[in-house]
């Protein structure tokens, strides 16, 4: 089974609106990846934040993450109808660096 | 484009069969993953491979097998196929078997079905 929850599992926002996605996971982590995932495709890689960072940006992307709360979020600014897809996170947690996936938010962004 | 590419793309075999998924790398990566992606149980880690050495191992069945070869191109062998094997089989790799900023760049899939 999974060990990261993401929450909220769907989302619908109107384009031009901010969309924020949270993920929890269980153990302590190397590092944490967001991955987005159009219908049934491949995951594209968006952005990593390793343990000891608190937030990252690239583009309209803003991670942060707070090892304490062991939880990261991801906010997507000024949304696009090209932004819907689902949007995973994954954590290396030990010595394998395998990522362990949470079960993804499905953002729909409403032209 | 990830890079990495797999083949092939769709696959539609019977209960009982054996088919091989075949992943070539992104240039330079000596790391390979493979997971698998199902309705019921999510993204799942299925094995690691790292410069031609099994580095780690995740949920994989016994009739599921794995390899990395010299040019480090990967295959993943499903034997046995039954109904509840159906589902997209993902490769990825990374340039270093691990590490902080080991970043995973995932193939487009291969999507099984059995029937």
């Amino acid at each position: 089974s999974q060990q990261g929850e993401e929450d909220p599992q769907a989302l619908s926002i109107q384009e031009g609106e901010n969309a924020t996605m949270n993920c929890s996971y269980k153990t302590s982590i190397n590092n944490l990846q967001w991955y987005r995932q159009n219908s049934g495709r491949g995951l594209v890689h968006l952005i990593l934040i390793r343990s000891n960072e608190r937030e990252k940006h690239s583009g309209r992307l803003r991670v942060t993450l707070d090892t304490s709360k062991k939880s990261s979020s991801l906010l997507i600014t000024a949304s696009r109808a090209a932004d819907t897809a689902s949007y995973f996170c994954a954590a290396t947690m030990d010595s394998s660096y395998k990522l362990i996936f949470g079960s993804g938010t499905r953002l729909l962004v409403r032209p | 484009d990830s890079g990495v590419t797999q083949t092939p793309k769709h696959l539609i075999t019977a209960t009982g069969q054996r088919v091989t998924l075949r992943c070539s790398p992104r240039s330079g990566d000596l790391s390979v993953y493979w997971y698998q992606q199902s309705l019921d149980q999510g993204l799942q880690f299925l094995i690691q491979y790292y410069n031609g050495e099994e580095r780690a191992k995740g949920n994989i069945l016994e009739r599921f097998s794995a390899q990395q070869f010299p040019d480090l191109h990967s295959e993943l062998n499903l034997s046995s196929l039954e109904l509840g094997d159906s589902a997209l089989y993902f490769c990825a790799s990374s340039p270093r078997a691990g590490g902080s900023y080991n970043e995973q760049f995932f193939g487009p899939g291969t999507r099984l079905t059995v029937l």
